[in-house]
């Protein structure tokens, strides 16, 4: 059964700082990973897609990495503002389905 | 391009009672699944539909069961509803099922169990 962690829980940083967010995933096996942002209440949203034979992805300010081998993800966020502030979420896609890490909340202060 | 659609966005049901949820995929993908958010435990996969067929399912009861129509629209399910089963449903598509394929999610639907 793929397990996946998010480490930290939580991470409150002042505007400007890069955030960096981490997820573990136990089976390598994946088709996938994407990194999710949902504000409180709301969906998800698609944050980058990476292919299980990438090693990167970019999105203007974001940048996400996978290590397949090694069941590890990194999700970069440059110069933060406080419109940055939501609930990470890493997800990885296997047999049909995706499974979700319990997420990172982020608080950027302005 | 419209998004992904849920209806309706917020319910509350009384305990015993069935509900039925409601998602439209983004025009041309074929793929639906359904997914469960809780604060305890997360988000969790309930099942994924892929030409009215059912490709994989969660660990759920059978109180909760879906289905996919032929224009790719999907409804779930759940009978005599329970307090745990209070939730954010959320709803997501893609284009087909091959791995290449990331998910779209919608908005959900928060459905309160009284």
């Amino acid at each position: 059964k793929q397990e996946v962690t998010q480490i930290p829980a939580a991470l409150s940083v002042p505007e400007g700082e890069n955030l960096v967010l981490n997820c573990s995933f136990t089976d390598s096996a994946i088709y996938n990973l994407q990194w999710f942002r949902q504000d409180p209440g709301k969906g998800l949203t698609s944050l980058l897609l990476i292919q299980s034979s990438q090693r990167e992805q970019t999105s203007g300010r974001l940048n996400a990495s996978l290590d397949k081998s090694s069941g590890r993800s990194t999700l970069y966020i440059a110069a933060s503002q406080p419109g940055d502030s939501a609930t990470y979420l890493c997800a990885v896609s296997g047999d049909y389905k995706l499974s979700f890490g319990a997420g990172t909340t982020v608080t950027v202060r302005a | 391009k419209a998004g992904v659609t849920q209806t309706p966005r917020y319910l509350i049901k009384t305990r015993g009672q069935q509900v039925t949820l409601s998602c439209s995929p983004i025009s041309g993908h074929r793929s639906v699944s359904w997914y469960q958010q809780t604060p305890g435990q997360g988000l969790q996969f309930l099942f994924e539909y892929f030409s009215e067929t059912q490709r994989n399912k969660g660990n759920f009861p059978g109180r909760f069961s879906g289905r996919q129509f032929s224009n790719s629209r999907s409804e779930m399910n759940v009978s005599t509803l329970e307090l745990g089963d209070s939730a954010l449903y959320l709803c997501a598509s893609r284009q087909g099922i091959d791995r290449d394929y990331g998910y779209t999610f919608g908005s959900g639907t928060r459905l309160t169990v009284v």
